[in-house]
């Protein structure tokens, strides 16, 4: 069946990077727009970013534009997020979400399990 | 972009129904008929419940439904169970490809 696992996570101090990795089966991923979603320990849902089924459109979220990256391989079935410039307040547990084919963007009906990022000196 | 409104929490006993509000401007869900809402357990990933404002994925019991006026979306649950608790969020597409949730309801079936 559809499934998407992450990784990468892990603990970093403020300024570091990471580099986050989210890796589908079961589903036509090329076709697929992928997102990432967070979620602060006790708090709600945020987008972080998109990008299109080919890769060649992207978006983020104001709070971390310039300094997070999105790209994917449609080769190896896979998704990235390279954070950069760390913050305390990107600690959070990062989900990778996928819309299908001629869906809105907001309709994620795929989403791996999650990977946290703690983000601490 | 501030998080589309819901209320830290409701509350219904076993056969009850309870509604979910979600408010947003006319930039979200007031101009797009693209609102989704998911169920989330503790320790686990949401799960798409409603898209497009009213739609139901397979799988997900007709006891869920939803609906749209203005900037408000509402999710209502019917027939509660006590599986239904869990926290429910609210998400509509924003525009120029981006995507804004609503802060969660967390459901606590009495």
């Amino acid at each position: 069946q559809a499934q998407l696992v992450e990784s990468g996570g892990g603990l970093v101090k403020p300024g570091g990077s990471l580099r986050l990795s989210c890796a589908a089966s079961g589903f036509t991923f090329s076709g697929y727009y992928m997102s990432w979603i967070r979620q602060a320990p006790g708090k709600g849902l945020e987008w972080v970013s998109y990008i299109s089924d080919s890769g060649g459109n992207t978006n983020y979220a104001d709070s971390v534009k310039g300094r997070f990256t999105i790209s994917r391989d449609n080769a190896k079935s896979s998704l990235y997020l390279q954070l950069n410039s760390l913050k305390i307040e990107d600690t959070a547990v990062y989900y990778c979400a996928g819309s299908p084919p001629r869906y809105s963007l907001d309709t994620h009906d795929i989403w791996g399990q999650g990977t946290v990022v703690t983000v601490s000196s | 972009q501030s998080a589309l409104t819901q209320p830290h929490s409701v509350s219904g006993s076993p056969g009850q129904s309870v509604t979910i509000a979600c408010t947003g401007t006319t930039s979200d869900v007031g101009s797009y008929n693209y609102v989704s809402w998911y169920q989330q357990r503790p320790g686990k990933a949401p799960k798409l419940m409603i898209y497009d404002v009213n739609m139901r994925p397979s799988g997900v019991p007709d006891r869920f439904s939803a609906s749209k006026s203005g900037n408000t979306a509402s999710l209502t649950i019917s027939g509660l169970q006590a599986d239904d608790e869990a926290d429910y969020y609210c998400c509509s597409y924003a525009g120029s490809y981006t995507v804004i949730f609503g802060g969660g309801t967390k459901l606590t079936v009495l």
